[in-house]
């Protein structure tokens, strides 16, 4: 079974310009969660997706940033424009409805904004 | 790569030794808990899990142990190896199928040969 995917792996953009992220879940897994770890702190949440609804997006900081899920399979994450301070390392996860058991988690996409 | 463990409270140990990883998490109405280790590079990977119903659950050289009265979880790994060292979360999850993980702030584990 292929694991929760993410890419880029990494991505180097200089403020005020955009970049999309993207994860693709474990397939049938209908609950996507995206999630940001900056620099040294710990792992917040930012949105999670049932299908291609958004079911909680309480975690976005700001509507520079902005979640899709066309279809319910893969997800995109674009910010738009990028600041300083959202550098650090997208995680995204996948898990099945039903299943009251942690997520699988992608490898990040680590963002860096100069 | 990214340094995962930059600023986090860390506990150094030797190979061979025990480690104990502690974590007080926030919700009292958490009814799941989970250990998840990342290593530079990587996302989190599950480690081993824990009901609300329970006190303590072992896996292959790991034990976690909860005390809901004081809302403390802990991680104790047993002979640890090199290949232990990174960052270790604990996450707790409220019963609803709904809820998601809350992360705490993390433990760098840093093991010596």
């Amino acid at each position: 079974e292929a694991g929760v995917t993410q890419f880029p792996s990494h991505s180097v953009i200089e403020k005020g310009q955009t970049v999309t992220l993207r994860c693709d879940p474990i397939s049938g897994h209908d609950n996507l969660y995206w999630y940001r770890r900056v620099m040294g702190k710990e792992i917040k949440f930012l949105l999670h997706f049932v299908k291609e609804s958004k079911q909680d997006e309480s975690g976005m900081p700001n509507n520079r940033f902005l979640a899709e899920r066309t279809g319910g399979t893969y997800s995109t994450l674009k910010v738009q424009p990028a600041e300083l301070e959202d550098s650090g390392v997208y995680f995204c996860a996948s898990s099945q409805v039903t299943a009251l058991t942690g997520y699988t988690f992608g490898s990040g996409t680590r963002l860096t904004v100069v | 790569g990214e340094s995962v463990g930059l600023h986090l409270p860390t506990l150094s140990v030797q190979e061979g030794d025990n480690s104990i990883i502690n974590c007080a998490y926030s919700n009292s109405a958490s009814d799941y808990f989970i250990w998840y280790k990342q290593e530079s590079g990587k996302g989190p990977q599950f480690i081993i899990d824990i009901r609300s119903n329970m006190d303590k659950r072992q896996g292959q050289r790991v034990t976690v142990l909860l005390n809901k009265t004081v809302k403390h979880l802990s991680l104790q790994i047993a002979a640890t190896q090199p290949g232990d060292s990174a960052v270790y979360f604990c996450a707790e999850k409220g019963n609803s199928g709904y809820s998601t993980l809350t992360f705490g702030k993390g433990t760098m584990l840093l093991v010596s040969p």
